[in-house]
């Protein structure tokens, strides 16, 4: 595709429901990142993937946040039990092999937990 | 203390103004970006930098090593570039970037 592809753009739940976020990377990308922006904060580092390498998940703020990605392409980031505080916009990002080059961000999942 | 740090917070200017905003990090880095992010909210990657000096049209970023600071100008400043503007910075040999939290610039007409 021409970019980085999340959906949804919008997702709106019930706290205690699990969500599933998806993120398709530019071909050809083998650097995938998820990143978190809740309302009035910066930037903040999820979870990386790289090929087939383990990923890192030093970023995930619990248990309840996993990611996978499936062949080296589309990752999913799925949150269980959601809480209010996880209200935020989800960012996906890829790169053609890490953060020395430069990063092509997808347009965002903004999940409202009510 | 934040390992990055941008200043200013929020940034008026005239259109046509040269515009300066400033990244300062207290960390060993190996790469600094520059990504400015729309009120729209998608974010675009304007520069990655190790060392020297990047131009992309009215935009230029600089960075020293050494005084752990990076800048970003804006020449001719125009209304569309409007935005936030987000310093973020790879902690020696991590690919986990930290983020500044970005500064706010409007451009009046």
């Amino acid at each position: 595709g021409a970019g980085v592809s999340q959906s949804p753009s919008n997702k709106v739940t019930e706290k205690g429901k699990d969500v599933e976020l998806r993120c398709d990377p530019i071909s050809g990308h083998t650097a995938l990142y998820w990143y978190r922006q809740s309302l009035g904060q910066g930037l903040e580092f999820l979870i990386y993937f790289q090929g087939n390498s383990a990923p890192d998940k030093s970023g995930l703020p619990s248990d309840r946040f996993s990611a996978e990605r499936t062949g080296g392409s589309v990752s999913t980031l799925t949150i269980q039990r959601t809480q209010q505080e996880d209200s935020a916009v989800y960012l996906c990002a890829s790169s053609p092999w890490g953060t020395s080059e430069k990063l092509f961000f997808g347009s965002g999942t903004q999940l409202s937990v009510l | 203390k934040n390992e990055v740090e941008q200043s200013p917070q929020n940034l008026t200017a005239q259109e046509g103004e040269f515009i300066t905003i400033n990244c300062s990090y207290s960390v060993g880095i190996s790469a600094l970006h520059w990504l400015q992010q729309h009120p729209g909210g998608g974010i675009v990657s304007l520069f990655m930098l190790s060392s020297g000096k990047k131009k992309h049209g009215r935009l230029i970023a600089t960075i020293n090593i050494q005084e752990k600071h990076s800048s970003l100008h804006i020449t001719a400043s125009h209304p569309r570039d409007s935005a936030v503007y987000i310093c973020a910075v790879n902690k020696g040999g991590s690919e986990k970037l930290v983020f500044g939290k970005g500064t706010k610039l409007t451009v009046n007409p």
